[in-house]
């Protein structure tokens, strides 16, 4: 296990449509966060999981925006009903509770495109 | 709410100088972390350095340092003997220890010229 993983890497699509992003984290860890990074800006933080339970999912952007957590294990982001403005860079982030160190581990993020 | 602030969008410096980056951040919680992430192109996230706001030492790594003023609130950077592959954004970020994710500012711009 080599680091967080995100799938896919790159999704462009039209507006109006569904995408799902997956992350799969160190296997180790038990938090997973979900944080949008646009141009020019730095991430900013959406939801998180510890183990199963979203532990805080008030700053999901919209309704359309929803995130699960199936296992504990992998995790997806999905954005319903695709707008322009969710153009952005979509980031998974992981770590070990209680905080050994409070670092978080990125993955390489999920590009998203809406034309 | 924490906020954290980058007033460089960026920086320029020769290849084997030395270049300081600047953060500041607002809070009211005695006990965080604060870190400074690398972004390269197109890449991941790294960790660069943490600094524990009980520690009054300021942390080093290698040829990374930080100049942590607590009651300034302020948390510099700095890179020494910088090296071209130093070159990304940088990203200053807080975590208040009771809190659950990490605030960061908008980044700072590295270019390392030969």
């Amino acid at each position: 296990d080599t680091g967080v993983s995100q799938n896919p890497r790159h999704k462009i699509t039209k507006r109006g449509q569904n995408v799902t992003f997956r992350c799969d984290p160190i296997s180790e860890h038990n938090r997973l966060y979900w944080y949008r990074q646009t141009l020019g800006q730095g991430p900013e933080f959406l939801t998180y999981f510890q183990n199963e339970a979203q532990l805080e999912k008030s700053r999901l952007l919209s309704d359309r925006f929803s995130a699960e957590r199936p296992k504990g294990s992998f995790s997806t982001l999905e954005i319903q009903r695709t707008e322009q403005g969710d153009s952005a860079m979509y980031l998974c982030a992981t770590s070990f509770f209680p905080p050994l160190t409070g670092e978080l581990f990125f993955g390489e993020g999920s590009r998203l495109t809406v034309l | 709410a924490q906020t954290v602030t980058q007033s460089q969008p960026e920086m320029s410096v020769q290849e084997a100088e030395t270049v300081t980056l600047s953060c500041t951040y607002d809070t009211s919680e005695s006990d965080y972390y604060l870190f400074w992430y690398k972004q390269p192109p197109s890449r991941q996230m790294i960790l660069v350095i943490r600094q524990e706001a009980y520690k009054q030492q300021n942390a080093t790594e290698n040829r990374f340092s930080v100049n942590f003023q607590k009651a300034a609130k302020s948390f510099s950077l700095k890179i020494s003997d910088s090296q071209l592959g130093d070159a990304a954004m940088y990203f200053c970020a807080y975590r208040a220890n009771s809190g659950y994710a990490l605030n960061f500012g908008k980044g700072t711009s590295l270019l390392v010229t030969p």
